[in-house]
């Protein structure tokens, strides 16, 4: 079965950066797209960020445009979400999740999340 | 941006009862939606996608309709291990959007 194990969370001062990796495993990890998404304390899921599998193309929501950069190393298995110019309302727990080989696709199966703290 | 749309919010079944919870889209999504259940501090579990193909694993009592703007989850029957957060979701446009989500209780 898919395994997804994100880690690299904690708590960050506003303005901070974090980098969260996400360790993929039981699949071809360069075949699919991969996607971070998030859910803050008591809310619904946000969508933040898309990668395909070659890492040629990647998307954002526009709140984290410009500040977060999602890349993976398919020699590692890994994929990254670099998170620069943190800000109080990025506080949430950030979901790795494996789409398809195609990004416009579904998101498959998801990790058990890692929870990022903004706060002073 | 595509605007996802559940209702109701909460839904209060008795096990064995039929639930329906409904999607709505801001605009047309094709068959570019999935549906995701949530149990309190677990990560979302895809049911659904293309609008009504079951994932790997997901039991026959989960159903999914719809297509362009209005979408429909179906559980048949509901069973103690259904009550969850129910979320459904667009991946046919940049940004992809979620539902709000509908919670489903023990009537």
């Amino acid at each position: 079965e898919v395994q997804l194990l994100e880690s690299g969370g904690g708590l960050v001062q506003p303005g901070g950066s974090l980098r969260l990796s996400c360790a993929a495993s039981r699949f071809t990890f360069s075949n699919y797209a991969m996607n971070w998404v998030r859910q803050a304390p008591g809310k619904g899921l946000e969508w933040v960020s898309t990668i395909s599998g070659s890492g040629g193309s990647t998307y954002y929501t526009d709140s984290v445009k410009g500040r977060f950069t999602i890349s993976r190393d398919n020699s590692k298995n890994t994929l990254y979400l670099q998170m620069n110019s943190l800000r109080a309302e990025d506080t949430a727990v950030y979901y790795c999740a494996k789409g398809g080989i195609v990004v416009v696709a579904a998101t498959f199966y998801w990790g058990q999340g890692t929870l990022v703290t903004v706060s002073s | 941006e595509i605007v996802m749309t559940q209702s109701p919010a909460t839904l209060s079944v008795s096990p064995g009862e039929r639930a329906i919870l409904s999607c709505w889209a801001s605009q047309s999504v094709s068959s570019n939606l999935a549906w995701y259940q949530q149990k309190p501090g677990q990560a979302p579990r895809l049911l659904i996608y293309g609008a009504s193909t079951r994932a790997t694993g997901i039991p026959a009592r989960f159903s999914g309709s719809g297509s362009g703007t209005e979408f429909t989850l179906t559980i048949s029957s509901l069973q103690s291990e259904d009550f969850a957060v129910y979320y459904c979701q667009q991946y046919n446009n940049w940004p992809r959007t979620f539902g709000q989500g509908t919670k489903v209780e023990i009537k």
